[in-house]
């Protein structure tokens, strides 16, 4: 069965602490990886596609690796405007296109 | 270029009422989902559709759920009789093709009391 599962749940880091959200997942071909940032009370919002390991994509403060069995995002630097759900999304093989999301990782960065 | 639009934004309903949430992708795309998101769960996949098409249904319950992306206009979902267990926020994501990121809308909470 085709799962993803984020860690950890929550993480609190003070404003400028770099560090990593994890997303682990088990998918029958992978046909894509996706990072999303979600507020309260809105739509997710996309940020990243990782297709393949080894790829690294980047913007701003972000950065997000894959790997054949897991994916990363690095904040560096964070500031509080960062804080947010970030989720993790993949897309499987097959005939259909529909996206597996882990639960999130609900990030608070303090000033 | 506007984003993927959903209304109601809010909507409020008791139990055996029917609820219609409904959503406009963004321009240009022709792929449409729903997801539900309950509090403390991910988003899950409910439904795939294409104009005029249900490509993929298999995330949605069997009963009193439905959903259609007509030739002109909004896509639906519709939900007949529905229980406490429905409020969730329900949200919809347009892509241009079926490979590819999907852009969501700001979602609708629908409330059953």
């Amino acid at each position: 069965e085709d799962q993803v599962t984020q860690s950890p749940e929550a993480l609190r880091l003070q404003e400028g602490e770099s560090s990593s959200l994890n997303c682990s997942y088990t998918v029958s071909g992978l046909r894509g990886l996706f990072w999303y940032r979600q507020d309260p009370g809105k739509g997710p919002e996309f940020l990243f596609t990782l297709y393949s390991a080894g790829e690294e994509k980047e913007k701003e403060r972000l950065k997000a690796t894959l790997t054949k069995k897991e994916s990363f995002l690095h904040i560096t630097a964070p500031k509080p405007e960062d804080s947010a759900t970030y989720l993790c999304a993949v897309q499987a093989g097959g005939t259909g296109n529909q996206f597996y999301f882990g639960t999130g990782t609900s990030l608070t960065v303090i000033p | 270029n506007a984003g993927v639009m959903q209304n109601p934004r809010h909507l409020v309903r008791r139990r055996g009422q029917e609820a219609r949430l409904r959503c406009s992708p963004m321009k240009g795309h022709s792929h449409v989902y729903w997801y539900r998101q309950l509090p403390e769960e991910g988003l899950k996949f409910m439904v795939y559709l294409q104009k005029e098409n249900i490509i993929d249904e298999s995330g949605m319950p069997k009963e009193r759920f439905s959903a259609e992306f007509p030739k002109e206009g909004p896509s639906i979902l519709r939900i007949q009789q529905v229980v406490r267990g429905d409020s969730a926020a329900y949200f919809c994501a347009s892509s241009p093709r079926g490979h590819y990121e999907q852009y969501f809308g700001p979602g609708t909470r629908l409330t059953v009391t």
